[in-house]
């Protein structure tokens, strides 16, 4: 289960503050994804990321943002603006070289009240 | 954008029996098509994938198949065991940039 992970397991956050994600790779891999996970909907794509220092918006972008300073950490931060930010969300990488698999971190659950 | 849909939501087998399950996508333009396992608080797991150039790819006891021209792929899960009881979700990416996942089927296997 090594090579790709999240932290923290679990937060809790009170409405209006904005909260960042954790997640880390030593796998090499060049693409990164931010996925969030709600009861009955499948996993959603928030943001992605090619190479470094470049991300593009999923379908579901607003009230996040993302960054890529290094190719190893692409965190996500959970904005005041996302109206319904309690979630499991994952962060996801890939070599998209020969294989488009993608390898899945263990999740934070994000409880905002 | 694509839409993927996944049928059925919920299902039950006897251990032994088959398990199929069936997703549907949108664009024709989308040529991968992966499957993944998530078990109960755990990540997803990536089980078997298909690329659009082949019809159909099996892995022991897993197989996917692919119908482009119908545009679905299924899932097919052969003499199940326990511990094939997970959720399943089928998904569909065009570039490996993007990946539209189906809505998850809970599988469970009664022993």
């Amino acid at each position: 289960d090594g090579g790709i992970t999240q932290s923290p397991k679990y937060l809790f956050r009170k409405e209006g503050q904005n909260v960042t994600l954790s997640c880390e790779q030593n796998l090499n891999h060049d693409a990164m994804y931010w996925y969030r996970q709600d009861p009955g909907q499948g996993l959603r794509l928030i943001y992605y990321s090619q190479i470094v220092n470049d991300f593009q918006k999923g379908d579901i972008a607003e009230g996040y943002s993302v960054s890529r300073e290094k190719k190893e950490s692409f965190p996500l931060t959970v904005t005041s603006a996302q109206k319904n930010p309690t979630a499991f969300y994952l962060c996801a990488s890939s070599p998209r070289t020969a294989t488009y698999e993608q390898y899945f971190g263990p999740g934070t659950r994000l409880t905002v009240t | 954008g694509e839409n993927v849909e996944q049928h059925p939501s919920t299902l039950s087998v006897q251990e032994g029996d088959s398990a199929v399950i069936k997703c549907t996508y949108s664009d024709s333009a989308s040529n991968y098509f992966p499957w993944y396992k998530q078990e109960l608080g755990k990540r997803p797991q990536l089980i078997i994938d298909i690329r659009s150039n082949v019809g159909e790819k099996k892995d022991q006891r897993i197989a996917v198949t692919l119908n482009k021209t119908a545009k679905h792929f299924s899932l097919h899960i052969t003499e199940t065991q326990p511990e094939d009881s997970a959720v399943y979700f089928c998904a569909a990416s065009k570039t490996g940039n993007q990946f539209y996942f189906g809505t998850g089927t809970s599988l469970t296997v009664i022993p």
